[in-house]
């Protein structure tokens, strides 16, 4: 089946730091890549997407890259925002399905 | 404005009551889907629909009913609340189309808490 696995959290960084999450897959076939993020209070929004090998994603200043041979759709930002602090899910789309790492709690201080 | 809704976004209700929660999309999308968040965060799929008269039973196993009359409309119904259907519930849409990038769009959530 599928699953995602994503570095638990919750992440603390001081503003204009460097963020890492780290997330790899496991699932049949080629499945869709995605990152979203959910601020407080708020429904999920898609950050950014990859539909292939070794295609990176980017959006807000948010990256990551479709690693097939490791499995893995790490999300990096190099100088966050106190508007950053949100929890963060890595997903995949296999056949219709998503599915859902455990998100990932982080908090920008000022 | 193509969107996803949900209503009510926050709702506190008694045990025993019947409840339906709304879920309406005007993007003209085939698939939608109900998740269940828990308060540690995790989703989890609960109810979805290929389209009108479709529906499918998700990955949780849930007491929630659902129904597709109409295309733009997914509505989620609890017979009898019970305080162990306090969550979070998202609902979502995505294009019927074929592999490769069928994004799903999400609405903003129902919390709901049963006393």
């Amino acid at each position: 089946g599928n699953s995602v696995t994503q570095m638990e959290g919750p992440v603390t960084l001081s503003e204009e730091a460097f963020l890492t999450i780290n997330c790899t897959y496991t699932a049949t076939g080629y499945p869709s890549l995605f990152w979203y993020v959910q601020y407080p209070g708020e429904g999920l929004q898609l950050l950014l997407k990859a539909t292939k090998a070794d295609d990176k994603g980017s959006n807000k200043g948010f990256e990551a890259t479709y690693r097939k041979e490791t499995t893995s759709f790490h999300l990096e930002k190099g100088s966050v925002q106190v508007s950053d602090s949100a929890v963060y899910f890595c997903a995949l789309i296999n056949d219709y399905k998503l599915s859902f790492g455990a998100g990932t709690t982080v908090t920008v201080r000022a | 404005e193509a969107d996803i809704y949900q209503t009510p976004r926050y709702l506190v209700i008694g045990t025993g009551k019947k409840i339906t929660l709304e879920c309406s999309q005007t993007m003209g999308h085939d698939k939608m889907y109900w998740y269940q968040q828990d308060p540690g965060m995790e989703l989890h799929l609960i109810h979805y629909s290929y389209g009108v008269n479709s529906t499918e039973k998700g990955d949780l196993s849930s007491e929630s009913t659902v129904s597709r009359i109409r295309t733009e409309h997914f509505p989620l119904t609890l017979e009898s609340a019970r305080p162990s259907h306090t969550s979070q519930y998202l609902c979502a849409s995505s294009e019927f189309r074929g592999s490769g990038y069928n994004e799903q769009f999400f609405g903003p959530g129902t919390r709901l808490t049963v006393l």
